[in-house]
């Protein structure tokens, strides 16, 4: 079945790095795209970015330019998420979710629903 | 960015009982707005795509109607399962946002 399994929980140092991986199975890795989602403590949901599997483009929400970075590796079928100079209000939840579609249009890119969800990995940042 | 602002923020309901959640967007975004359910330690699930499309799998007793702006999210004979927290989210423009979700509870 398809299905997208995180690495395991992190505590990193603030200005430390992180990089989280999401492995996918049970279809074809290239066809999709894929979110990345986050919730700190007790929050709401928000999305960091976008990477296409299939040629590797991204989109990052314009707070973490700079400090994130979404890359994949066909090989494994596998997502990663790198995220830089770490603060305390980086504490979260962190998802991978796939994508239902994507549609590109002249002006804009329409990421259409989430609908497969990694399990979520923890990252604290304490010193 | 397009701000997303759901209301109730969250209701308490009985079993059966019908419970209605707007979602209002700061601008137009046709019909690009997704529901999610989340229970507390699991990651979110997608109920209702492109405004009122369920999910496959997922119970006809959840609806979405709307575009535009103004959104509605329904449960209908709510469930003692249905207790979680619901969010919606745009995808007319990036970033994609989500509101601030609505706690439901049984």
């Amino acid at each position: 079945q398809v299905q997208l399994a995180q690495s395991g929980a992190e505590v990193k140092k603030p200005g430390a790095s992180v990089k989280v991986s999401c492995k996918a199975s049970g279809y074809r890795f290239t066809t999709y795209g894929f979110s990345w989602v986050r919730q700190a403590p007790g929050q709401g949901l928000e999305w960091m970015g976008w990477i296409s599997a299939k040629n590797g483009n991204t989109k990052y929400v314009e707070k973490l330019q700079g400090r994130v970075t979404m890359t994949t590796d066909t090989s494994t079928t596998t997502v990663y998420m790198e995220l830089r100079s770490l603060r305390s209000d980086d504490t979260a939840v962190y998802y991978c979710a796939r994508h239902s579609k994507t549609g590109i249009s002249a002006t804009n890119y329409y990421f259409y629903g989430m609908n497969v969800w990694g399990q979520g990995t923890t990252v604290t940042v304490s010193s | 960015d397009i701000q997303m602002t759901q209301s109730p923020s969250s209701l308490s309901a009985s079993v059966g009982d019908r419970v209605t959640i707007t979602c209002q967007a700061s601008e137009d975004i046709n019909n690009y707005l997704n529901w999610y359910q989340q229970k507390p330690g699991k990651a979110p699930e997608l109920l209702i795509y492109d405004a009122s499309n369920l999910e496959t799998g997922v119970p006809p007793r959840f609806s979405g109607s709307g575009s535009g702006t103004d959104f509605i999210f329904a449960i209908s004979n709510l469930q003692p399962e249905d207790s979680a927290t619901y969010y919606c989210q745009q995808f007319d423009n990036l970033p994609l946002t989500f509101g601030g979700g609505t706690k439901v509870e049984i």
